[in-house]
C-alpha cells in the first residue's frame, strides 16, 4: 500500500469546518483512500473512503484530487467530540493484503469551544 | 452484542506467563482482524481470519504469538512466554466480509508485562 502523509497535529473552533489533508502521491490506480479516527482510549472508527470521485456521507466529505495525490476529509461542522486522531490509509481492497490497513501516525484534531 | 468485544479489557502479567485474550466479533462477521497499538502510535497489523482460517498472518511479530479462531466467530490471541516489549494494548475488529473493509473495531484490551 502507498505511504501518507499527514500533519501531525490540527486544531478547529466548534462549529466551523475541520478540513484534514493527507498526501498519498505514490497512490496506484486501483488503490483507495480510507479515513479511520481514533477517539481517546477507544478503537479506531471508520469514516468514509473513495477511490477517486468525492464522497460524503453522515459523518463527513472526502474530497480527492484530480491526480489522486492527495485528498482531504471535511468535518462540516466540528463538534468538542470530534477532537481524536485522524488516520488516513491508502489501500488496495482488491490485492492479496486486502484486509490489511496499514495505519500510520494520523492527525491530532483538537476542536476548541 | 451491538459490537466488537474484547476481553479482558486490562491484563497485566508477570514477565514469561502465557496470556490469552479473546475477541468476539458481531454477529455474521465473516472477518475478523487483530491489531497492536503501542502509546502514540497507529494501530499495527498482526493478522486477519477470513471464516476460521488466516488469510494474511505476516503481521505476527514471532512464533510466541498465535491466533485461532476455531468456529469462524470468536478468536483467541495467545502470547507465549510474554516480554515486557509485548506491553501494548490489543486491538480487535471485524467486518461482514473480507473485501469489506469498513472494520468494525473493540476497544481492545491492554496488555502489560511487568
Amino acid at each position: 500500500d502507498a505511504k501518507t502523509t499527514q500533519p501531525p497535529s490540527m486544531d478547529c473552533a466548534e462549529g466551523r469546518a475541520a478540513n484534514l489533508p493527507c498526501n498519498h502521491s505514490t497512490i496506484s490506480g486501483n488503490e483507495y483512500v480510507y479515513w479511520y479516527r481514533q477517539i481517546h482510549s477507544q478503537g479506531p472508527q471508520y469514516i468514509i473512503h473513495g477511490l477517486k470521485n468525492n464522497e460524503t456521507n453522515e459523518m463527513a466529505s472526502l474530497i480527492i484530487t484530480e491526480d489522486r495525490k492527495s485528498s482531504t476529509l471535511i468535518l462540516p461542522h466540528a463538534t468538542l467530540r470530534d477532537t481524536a486522531v485522524y488516520y488516513c490509509i491508502v489501500h488496495n481492497a482488491g490485492g492479496t493484503s486486502y484486509g490489511k490497513l496499514t495505519f500510520g501516525q494520523g492527525t491530532i484534531l483538537t476542536v476548541h469551544p | 452484542g451491538a459490537g466488537v468485544s474484547q476481553t479482558p479489557s486490562n491484563k497485566v502479567t508477570e514477565k514469561g506467563k502465557y496470556v490469552e485474550l479473546r475477541c468476539d466479533p458481531i454477529s455474521g462477521h465473516t472477518a475478523l482482524y487483530w491489531y497492536r497499538q503501542s502509546l502514540g502510535q497507529g494501530p499495527e497489523f498482526l493478522i486477519y481470519f477470513q471464516g476460521t482460517g488466516a488469510a494474511d498472518d505476516s503481521g505476527l511479530p514471532n512464533d510466541r504469538f498465535f491466533a485461532v479462531r476455531p468456529e469462524g466467530s470468536v478468536s483467541t490471541l495467545k502470547i507465549q512466554r510474554t516480554e515486557r516489549g509485548d506491553s501494548a494494548v490489543y486491538l480487535c475488529a471485524s467486518s461482514y466480509d473480507i473485501m469489506n473493509t469498513e472494520a468494525f473495531f473493540g476497544q481492545g484490551t491492554r496488555l502489560t508485562v511487568v
